[in-house]
């Protein structure tokens, strides 16, 4: 069974310019989860999707972040502008029952 | 509030020996899964073990073992007869029970393990 995909691994830009990830769930799994983990910390829920309706999205910054599930499979995330401080690895996560499968990230870097 | 406290910042071991990693947890529910998960400096999440909050029974996997005392609201972890693979961060992490499915996870800020031959 292929996991989680995520792409691309690593992006590098300068603040203000615009970044998108995308992700492709494991197969069949209803749920979908971005989460963005801070160097020296655990991974923070950023949006949770259920097929293609949106779950949670309180701590999603929605000035400069969105997020969408079209279709309820594949997910992109966008940044625009970009902070210094959105540097961080963007996790997605997808699960069918109780257990929640990660890829394997994107490293953001803003310079 | 949820919230999970790893109050273990950094450990270091020799090989072989046995060390535990302790998780205290907060929620009002009472019903939540709690989990720990292993990430290798490749970055990838590896998910080693989930508990209901009905199941207090500890359980062991290998040389894994974890210990779950609702009392306490600890879901602590040890790895006997460490070895240099189990070098990672580990987090454990806390989720709400709604609607039938499991919620968003609430990870603690991790215990970066060193283990040195």
């Amino acid at each position: 069974e292929a996991g989680v995909a995520q792409s691309p691994r690593y992006k590098i830009i300068e603040k203000r310019q615009s970044v998108a990830f995308w992700c492709n769930p494991i197969s069949g799994h209803a749920t979908l989860y971005w989460y963005q983990q801070i160097l020296g910390q655990g991974p923070k829920l950023l949006i949770q999707f259920q097929n293609n309706g949106v779950v949670d999205d309180s701590q999603l910054p929605k000035d400069r972040f969105s997020a969408e599930r079209l279709k309820g499979v594949d997910s992109t995330l966008k940044i625009q502008p970009a902070k210094l401080e959105d540097s961080a690895v963007y996790l997605c996560a997808s699960s069918q029952h109780n257990e929640q499968f990660f890829g394997p990230g994107t490293r953001l870097t803003v310079l | 509030a949820q919230k999970v406290t790893q109050a273990q910042t950094e450990i270091s071991v020799v090989e072989k020996e046995d060390v535990t990693l302790d998780c205290v947890y907060e929620t009002r529910d009472t019903t939540y899964y709690l989990f720990w998960y292993k990430q290798p400096p490749s970055g990838e999440l590896v998910f080693l073990i989930r508990r209901n909050s009905f199941d207090e029974q500890n359980e062991i996997s290998g040389r894994y073992s974890w210990n779950f005392q609702k009392s306490t609201s600890s879901f602590n972890f040890t790895i006997t007869a460490s070895q240099v693979v189990d070098s990672a961060v580990y987090f454990c992490a806390l989720s709400e029970h709604y609607g039938g499915s499991q919620g968003n996870l609430i990870f603690g800020k991790g215990t970066k393990l060193s283990v040195k031959p």
